[in-house]
């Protein structure tokens, strides 16, 4: 279902930083805003990145945004226990079948 | 404090008609400016999107579901409900109500998420 790829899986040492991809198309990433989510074990998502760089109240620096043609990064430097999570890109998709679509999540773990 | 908060029941028949209900407190839907969606997980997969109603009753659906469903609002109680009929086990998920805005497609307040079985 999901039509935004991204990496099933990253990991680092605390302090470290990684970043997460998230491929799309012109339908979507390519015309539209970037927005990630933060989803802690079995609790809901949690907005941390919109308007592709953009970080609500709240969310601490340490969390970066960007996006370049039909992609984006989310990238986590200063890597924490805490930060250990499933990660969703989401956007908006204008093709025929037009909606949110989301990515498909990345786990993040903290060696 | 401003919260969503999803209800329904938790187990449904194949067959049946899934409802649920999601509660918007510490504002109102009827102030316009925001669009409210429910979304939903499968047990270990990704996010759903399922549909969204704007307060006027204005409603969008995922294509894939349309046919099954039906998102309403109700200004008075200050809630939003999804609908969905002729439910099978593919339906079974964590489903989440969320808030939109209007002006872009971030999702900045979601529900803690109702776990819903289909099952007999």
């Amino acid at each position: 279902q999901s039509v935004l790829t991204q990496p099933p899986s990253v990991s680092a040492a605390p302090g470290q930083k990684v970043t997460i991809s998230c491929s799309g198309s012109s339908s979507n990433i390519g015309n539209n805003y970037v927005s990630w989510y933060q989803q802690l074990p079995g609790t809901a998502p949690k907005l941390l990145i919109y308007d592709n760089d953009k970080r609500p109240s709240g969310i601490p620096d340490r969390f970066s945004g960007s996006r370049s043609g039909t992609s984006a990064t989310l990238g986590i430097t200063g890597l924490q226990p805490g930060d250990e999570a499933d990660y969703y890109c989401g956007t908006w998709d204008s093709s025929l079948s037009a909606g949110h679509v989301f990515g498909t999540g990345t786990k993040v773990t903290v060696l | 404090q401003v919260q969503l908060q999803e209800s329904g029941p938790g187990l449904v028949k194949p067959s049946q008609t899934l409802s649920l209900t999601c509660t918007f407190s510490g504002g109102s839907i009827s102030r316009g400016g925001h669009y409210w969606n429910w979304i939903r997980q499968h047990p270990g997969r990704g996010l759903e999107w399922i549909g969204y109603v704007f307060y006027s009753g204005t409603t969008y659906y995922n294509e894939s579901l349309k046919s099954r469903i039906v998102i309403s609002v109700d200004t008075t109680k200050n809630q939003f409900s999804l609908k969905m009929r002729s439910v099978t086990t593919a339906d079974t998920a964590v489903y989440f109500c969320a808030r939109q805005s209007s002006s872009s497609s971030w999702l900045d307040l979601w529900g803690q998420g109702t776990l819903v079985t289909v099952s007999s």
